[in-house]
């Protein structure tokens, strides 16, 4: 079971970015999405496909559409600049599945 | 506030063993699940396995099956991982990081991780 990302996304500060996560179980079982920084523990953005942690800005939102979870990052900032994964738990084999990882830069 | 905290870096030989720790607080360590992820140079998060320090697992993933045990020490709230027959492939940042079960639900707090190096 795979988890499919964009290895890298480019965006300019103050527009919006898309991060993908294609999957086959995607739409039936929750999505949850992960920042990494550099020297920081992850921190997640979006559990359970759209809902936000407390604390977490509301420019991070995220969606289902198929077999498709995307995360959205509206007005980016430099401080948004990091490692973003999807998460996922695959019925299948009992184990937690993570995408590949998609790289945002912010220009 | 809920914090992991982790044991210092690693540095072991191949074929040698290390066993990690992930010491909680500000919450019931009893009524939230355990995870280990890793994440090795240049690479993505991969999900090592759970723990459940109230009850049940562990469950581990079926690439570390026989070099990883998992435990727990509910006397000092902390959680070990311990990874066996050390390859060189296993040099990675090891992390924990709690869940309200062993499924479905997100990773809401980790750990900082723990570097461990595998060189001969």
């Amino acid at each position: 079971f795979v988890l499919t990302q964009p290895p890298s996304v480019s965006v300019a500060p103050r527009q919006t970015a898309s991060i993908t996560c294609g999957g086959d179980n995607i739409g039936s079982d929750p999505v949850h999405w992960y920042q990494l920084k550099p020297g920081q523990a992850p921190v997640v953005v979006v559990f359970d496909n759209s809902d936000r942690p407390s604390g977490i800005p509301e420019r991070f939102s995220g969606s289902i559409s198929g077999n498709t979870a995307t995360l959205t990052i509206s007005r980016v900032e430099a401080g948004d600049e990091a490692d973003y994964y999807c998460q996922l738990w695959d019925t299948n084999s009992d184990h937690w599945v993570f995408g590949g990882g998609t790289k945002v830069t912010v220009l | 506030q809920i914090q992991l905290v982790h044991s210092g870096a690693e540095v072991k030989k191949p074929g040698a063993s290390v066993k990690v720790s992930c010491k909680a607080s500000g919450y019931s360590f009893i009524d939230y699940h355990i995870h280990w992820v890793r994440q090795a140079p240049g690479q993505g998060l991969e999900w090592m396995g759970w723990i459940s320090p109230g009850s049940g697992g562990p469950k581990y993933a079926q690439k570390f099956q026989g070099r990883v045990t998992m435990t727990k020490d509910t006397s000092i709230n902390t959680a070990y991982m311990e990874l066996s027959r050390l390859r060189s492939d296993d040099t990675a940042v090891y992390y924990c990081a709690r869940s309200y079960s062993s499924s479905w639900h997100h990773f809401d707090y980790w750990g900082q991780g723990t570097l461990v190096s595998v060189s001969s």
